[in-house]
Protein backbone atom coordinates (compact mmCIF):
# COMPACT_ATOMS: atom_id res chain seq x y z
CA UNK A 1 0.00 0.00 0.00
CA UNK A 2 0.98 3.81 -1.10
CA UNK A 3 -0.40 4.95 2.11
CA UNK A 4 -0.81 9.02 1.82
CA UNK A 5 0.91 10.48 -1.25
CA UNK A 6 1.26 14.23 -1.77
CA UNK A 7 2.11 16.42 -4.64
CA UNK A 8 4.28 17.98 -5.38
CA UNK A 9 7.36 17.97 -2.94
CA UNK A 10 8.38 20.99 -3.58
CA UNK A 11 6.75 24.49 -4.85
CA UNK A 12 7.87 27.69 -5.28
CA UNK A 13 5.17 30.61 -5.89
CA UNK A 14 4.58 33.83 -6.62
CA UNK A 15 2.95 36.23 -4.20
CA UNK A 16 -1.07 36.21 -5.47
CA UNK A 17 -0.57 33.43 -7.39
CA UNK A 18 -3.26 30.18 -6.72
CA UNK A 19 -2.04 26.16 -6.14
CA UNK A 20 -3.81 22.97 -5.36
CA UNK A 21 -1.74 20.40 -3.25
CA UNK A 22 -2.30 17.30 -3.53
CA UNK A 23 -3.33 14.11 -1.03
CA UNK A 24 -4.28 10.90 -1.37
CA UNK A 25 -4.91 7.64 0.25
CA UNK A 26 -5.40 4.04 -0.40
CA UNK A 27 -6.04 2.74 3.16
CA UNK A 28 -10.60 3.81 2.83
CA UNK A 29 -9.72 6.47 5.67
CA UNK A 30 -12.27 8.04 6.07
CA UNK A 31 -10.66 10.97 8.13
CA UNK A 32 -8.27 13.48 6.33
CA UNK A 33 -6.60 16.34 7.29
CA UNK A 34 -3.95 19.00 6.49
CA UNK A 35 -1.60 19.95 8.43
CA UNK A 36 1.23 23.20 8.25
CA UNK A 37 4.36 22.95 10.22
CA UNK A 38 6.18 26.03 11.12
CA UNK A 39 9.07 26.19 13.13
CA UNK A 40 9.01 26.66 17.28
CA UNK A 41 4.78 26.27 16.05
CA UNK A 42 4.50 22.74 15.74
CA UNK A 43 1.71 21.06 13.50
CA UNK A 44 -1.39 23.23 13.35
CA UNK A 45 -4.72 21.85 12.02
CA UNK A 46 -5.79 23.94 8.62
CA UNK A 47 -9.12 21.90 7.53
CA UNK A 48 -10.00 18.79 7.45
CA UNK A 49 -12.80 16.45 7.01
CA UNK A 50 -14.88 13.27 8.23
CA UNK A 51 -16.27 11.35 4.90
CA UNK A 52 -16.45 12.74 1.38
CA UNK A 53 -18.61 15.39 1.09
CA UNK A 54 -17.62 16.95 4.80
CA UNK A 55 -15.24 19.49 5.54
CA UNK A 56 -14.53 21.58 8.53
CA UNK A 57 -12.50 24.25 9.37
CA UNK A 58 -9.51 23.84 12.02
CA UNK A 59 -7.25 26.03 13.76
CA UNK A 60 -5.68 28.15 10.79
CA UNK A 61 -7.83 28.32 7.62
CA UNK A 62 -7.56 31.33 6.57
CA UNK A 63 -6.47 31.37 3.23
CA UNK A 64 -7.17 27.82 2.38
CA UNK A 65 -10.24 26.07 0.92
CA UNK A 66 -10.59 22.28 0.67
CA UNK A 67 -13.28 19.80 -0.77
CA UNK A 68 -13.79 16.22 -0.40
CA UNK A 69 -15.49 15.00 -3.49
CA UNK A 70 -14.12 11.18 -2.86
CA UNK A 71 -12.88 9.18 -0.17
CA UNK A 72 -9.67 8.50 -1.45
CA UNK A 73 -8.81 12.81 -2.20
CA UNK A 74 -8.59 15.53 -0.27
CA UNK A 75 -6.99 18.74 -1.88
CA UNK A 76 -5.80 21.67 -0.06
CA UNK A 77 -6.47 25.14 -2.58
CA UNK A 78 -4.59 28.42 -1.99
CA UNK A 79 -6.36 30.87 -3.41
CA UNK A 80 -4.02 34.09 -3.50
CA UNK A 81 -0.28 32.85 -1.99
CA UNK A 82 0.71 35.28 0.32
CA UNK A 83 4.87 34.88 1.78
CA UNK A 84 3.01 33.80 5.46
CA UNK A 85 1.65 30.39 3.80
CA UNK A 86 5.58 29.66 3.38
CA UNK A 87 5.95 26.64 5.27
CA UNK A 88 5.80 22.31 5.34
CA UNK A 89 1.90 21.30 4.99
CA UNK A 90 1.35 17.36 5.91
CA UNK A 91 -2.00 15.29 4.58
CA UNK A 92 -3.14 12.81 7.25
CA UNK A 93 -5.52 10.45 7.20
CA UNK A 94 -6.95 7.95 9.61
CA UNK A 95 -9.87 5.24 10.88
CA UNK A 96 -12.55 7.32 11.95
CA UNK A 97 -14.05 5.96 15.76
CA UNK A 98 -14.69 7.27 19.15
CA UNK A 99 -13.35 4.05 20.79
CA UNK A 100 -10.08 3.44 19.12
CA UNK A 101 -6.74 4.53 19.68
CA UNK A 102 -6.67 6.57 16.23
CA UNK A 103 -3.19 6.59 14.49
CA UNK A 104 -3.01 9.46 11.85
CA UNK A 105 -1.00 8.57 9.09
CA UNK A 106 0.89 11.51 7.65
CA UNK A 107 2.22 12.02 4.16
CA UNK A 108 5.93 13.15 3.27
CA UNK A 109 4.91 16.45 3.13
CA UNK A 110 4.65 20.04 0.66
CA UNK A 111 7.76 21.81 0.94
CA UNK A 112 6.46 25.43 -0.19
CA UNK A 113 8.03 29.47 -0.82
CA UNK A 114 6.19 31.81 -1.49
CA UNK A 115 8.20 34.82 -2.29
CA UNK B 1 -3.03 30.04 21.92
CA UNK B 2 -1.17 26.81 22.22
CA UNK B 3 -3.39 24.17 23.35
CA UNK B 4 -0.63 21.95 24.08
CA UNK B 5 3.12 23.19 25.68
CA UNK B 6 5.79 21.24 25.14
CA UNK B 7 9.03 21.78 26.69
CA UNK B 8 12.25 21.17 26.39
CA UNK B 9 12.28 22.78 22.41
CA UNK B 10 15.47 20.83 22.48
CA UNK B 11 17.47 18.12 24.39
CA UNK B 12 20.94 16.61 24.08
CA UNK B 13 21.23 13.01 25.81
CA UNK B 14 24.24 10.57 26.14
CA UNK B 15 23.72 6.90 24.28
CA UNK B 16 22.15 4.50 27.24
CA UNK B 17 20.79 7.77 29.09
CA UNK B 18 16.89 8.86 29.62
CA UNK B 19 15.04 11.61 27.56
CA UNK B 20 12.30 13.38 28.96
CA UNK B 21 9.95 15.20 27.30
CA UNK B 22 6.91 17.10 29.04
CA UNK B 23 3.56 18.81 27.99
CA UNK B 24 0.95 20.34 29.55
CA UNK B 25 -2.67 21.20 28.64
CA UNK B 26 -5.56 22.97 29.98
CA UNK B 27 -8.63 21.80 28.40
CA UNK B 28 -10.14 18.94 30.35
CA UNK B 29 -12.11 17.89 27.78
CA UNK B 30 -9.39 16.11 25.39
CA UNK B 31 -9.71 12.24 25.87
CA UNK B 32 -6.80 10.98 23.51
CA UNK B 33 -2.82 12.30 23.90
CA UNK B 34 -0.49 10.40 20.96
CA UNK B 35 3.37 11.44 20.72
CA UNK B 36 4.49 11.66 17.19
CA UNK B 37 7.99 10.71 16.17
CA UNK B 38 9.87 13.04 12.99
CA UNK B 39 12.73 12.19 10.98
CA UNK B 40 13.95 14.91 8.77
CA UNK B 41 11.84 15.21 5.31
CA UNK B 42 9.42 12.27 6.51
CA UNK B 43 5.99 12.77 7.86
CA UNK B 44 5.34 12.31 11.54
CA UNK B 45 4.65 8.70 13.05
CA UNK B 46 2.85 8.07 15.85
CA UNK B 47 4.92 6.26 18.52
CA UNK B 48 2.66 5.48 21.20
CA UNK B 49 -0.31 7.11 22.68
CA UNK B 50 -2.35 7.02 25.85
CA UNK B 51 -6.05 7.70 27.02
CA UNK B 52 -6.88 10.06 30.31
CA UNK B 53 -8.46 7.04 31.96
CA UNK B 54 -4.81 5.20 32.23
CA UNK B 55 -1.69 7.11 34.07
CA UNK B 56 1.20 5.06 32.38
CA UNK B 57 1.66 2.97 28.97
CA UNK B 58 4.83 1.57 28.49
CA UNK B 59 6.12 -0.01 24.99
CA UNK B 60 9.56 -1.33 24.42
CA UNK B 61 11.77 2.02 25.65
CA UNK B 62 9.13 3.98 25.05
CA UNK B 63 6.75 5.20 28.06
CA UNK B 64 4.27 7.62 28.63
CA UNK B 65 3.41 8.87 32.24
CA UNK B 66 -0.10 10.86 32.43
CA UNK B 67 -0.98 12.97 35.28
CA UNK B 68 -5.02 14.05 35.14
CA UNK B 69 -4.70 16.31 37.83
CA UNK B 70 -2.11 18.32 36.68
CA UNK B 71 -2.93 18.06 33.33
CA UNK B 72 0.55 16.98 32.68
CA UNK B 73 1.96 14.44 30.47
CA UNK B 74 5.20 12.78 29.56
CA UNK B 75 7.19 10.81 27.01
CA UNK B 76 10.39 8.88 28.81
CA UNK B 77 12.60 6.86 26.52
CA UNK B 78 14.64 5.07 28.38
CA UNK B 79 18.58 3.68 27.13
CA UNK B 80 18.66 6.03 23.97
CA UNK B 81 19.89 5.19 21.27
CA UNK B 82 21.13 7.39 18.06
CA UNK B 83 18.63 6.12 16.69
CA UNK B 84 16.17 8.01 18.24
CA UNK B 85 17.45 11.36 17.68
CA UNK B 86 14.19 12.65 15.94
CA UNK B 87 11.92 15.82 16.65
CA UNK B 88 9.19 14.27 19.16
CA UNK B 89 4.97 15.96 18.88
CA UNK B 90 2.79 15.41 21.83
CA UNK B 91 -0.60 15.71 21.28
CA UNK B 92 -4.43 15.94 22.22
CA UNK B 93 -7.44 14.71 20.65
CA UNK B 94 -10.44 17.80 20.97
CA UNK B 95 -13.70 16.60 22.73
CA UNK B 96 -15.43 16.30 18.94
CA UNK B 97 -12.71 14.08 18.41
CA UNK B 98 -12.68 16.13 14.66
CA UNK B 99 -9.23 17.51 15.78
CA UNK B 100 -5.80 17.18 17.18
CA UNK B 101 -3.32 19.99 18.52
CA UNK B 102 0.03 19.82 18.59
CA UNK B 103 2.82 20.80 20.98
CA UNK B 104 6.07 22.84 19.10
CA UNK B 105 7.83 19.92 19.04
CA UNK B 106 11.39 18.63 20.89
CA UNK B 107 14.44 18.34 18.95
CA UNK B 108 16.29 15.37 20.30
CA UNK B 109 20.10 14.93 19.72
CA UNK B 110 21.30 11.43 21.11
CA UNK B 111 25.08 11.63 21.56
CA UNK B 112 27.18 8.32 20.79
Amino acid sequence: NAGVTQTPKFQVLKTGQSMTLQCAQDMNHEYMSWYRQDPGMGLRLIHYSVGAGITDQGEVPNGYNVSRSTTEDFPLRLLSAAPSQTSVYFCASSYRGFSTNEKLFFGSGTQLSVL
Amino acid sequence: QQQVKQSPQSLIVQKGGISIINCAYENTAFDYFPWYQQFPGKGPALLIAIRPDVSEKKEGRFTISFNKSAKQFSLHIMDSQPGDSATYFCAARGDTGNQFYFGTGTSLTVIP
